[in-house]
C-alpha cells in the first residue's frame, strides 16, 4: 500500500542554524505534499504545501523541494527560531479517485536558545 | 470564523462498548476526512467524505468502524464493541473540495478504552 517515509525523526538544532526534514513516499500517483507542524497537545496546522507540477516553493523562512522522479520531498527551514520547535509531519496525497492522504511518522523539532 | 470542531474533547468507555465521536466541518467544506493518531505518531487515514459520500474508506481498520455524514456536514464516526488497541486522538479535517486542498484539522478526540 502507500507509504510515506519521514527523517530523521528527531532533530536538534541551534538557534540560527537550518533545519531539513525529508522524506519519501511510494505511490506515484501522488501529486499533492502538504508539511504540518503540530504543536503540543494542538491539532496539526498546515505551513506549506507543493503540487506535483512544481519543483519548489518558499514561503519566508520555510521551503519545500519535490523531486517526483525519485519520489521524495524536503522541508527546510532557515534561521530557526525556539518557537519552531513542534513536531513536523510531512504527507502525500493523491487526486486519482479518493483524495486519500498519508502522512509520515513526524519529526520532533527542538531549536535551542 | 468558526473552524473544524469535534465533540466530545475527551471519551473514556469500557472494552467492548459503543462509541460516536462527532465532527462539525468549515461551512462550505465539501470534502471531510477521519484520520486517527497515537502517541508519537502521524495522523493514520480513515475515510474520506466528498459531500455525502465516503470516496474513500480504505483506511477503515475492520468493521467495527464506520463513519456517516448524511447531509453532507456533520460527520459522525462509530466504534462498536471498542479495544484497548483503539484508544488514540481521532481527528477530523475539512477542506474546501477533494482537490488536495488545505486541510483544516479539529482539535480532536481523545478516546480511551479501559
Amino acid at each position: 500500500g502507500e507509504n510515506v517515509e519521514q527523517h530523521p525523526s528527531t532533530l536538534s538544532v541551534q538557534e540560527g542554524d537550518s533545519a531539513v526534514i525529508k522524506c519519501t513516499y511510494s505511490d506515484s500517483a501522488s501529486n499533492y505534499f502538504p508539511w504540518y507542524k503540530q504543536e503540543l497537545g494542538k491539532r496539526p496546522q498546515l505551513i506549506i504545501d507543493i503540487r506535483s507540477n512544481v519543483g519548489e516553493k518558499k514561503d519566508q523562512r520555510i521551503a519545500v523541494t519535490l523531486n517526483k522522479t525519485a519520489k521524495h520531498f524536503s522541508l527546510h527551514i532557515t534561521e530557526t527560531q525556539p518557537e519552531d520547535s513542534a513536531v513536523y509531519f510531512c504527507a502525500a496525497s493523491t487526486g486519482t479517485g479518493g483524495f486519500k492522504t498519508i502522512f509520515g511518522a513526524g519529526t520532533r523539532l527542538f531549536v535551542k536558545a | 470564523g468558526a473552524g473544524v470542531s469535534q465533540t466530545p474533547s475527551n471519551k473514556v468507555t469500557e472494552k467492548g462498548k459503543y462509541v460516536e465521536l462527532r465532527c462539525d466541518p468549515i461551512s462550505g467544506h465539501t470534502a471531510l476526512y477521519w484520520y486517527r493518531q497515537s502517541l508519537g505518531q502521524g495522523p493514520e487515514f480513515l475515510i474520506y467524505f466528498q459531500g455525502t459520500g465516503a470516496a474513500d474508506d480504505s483506511g477503515l481498520p475492520n468493521d467495527r468502524f464506520f463513519a456517516v455524514r448524511p447531509e453532507g456536514s456533520v460527520s459522525t464516526l462509530k466504534i462498536q464493541r471498542t479495544e484497548r488497541g483503539d484508544s488514540a486522538v481521532y481527528l477530523c479535517a475539512s477542506s474546501l473540495s477533494g482537490a488536495n486542498n488545505e486541510q483544516f484539522f479539529g482539535p480532536g478526540t481523545r478516546l480511551t478504552v479501559l
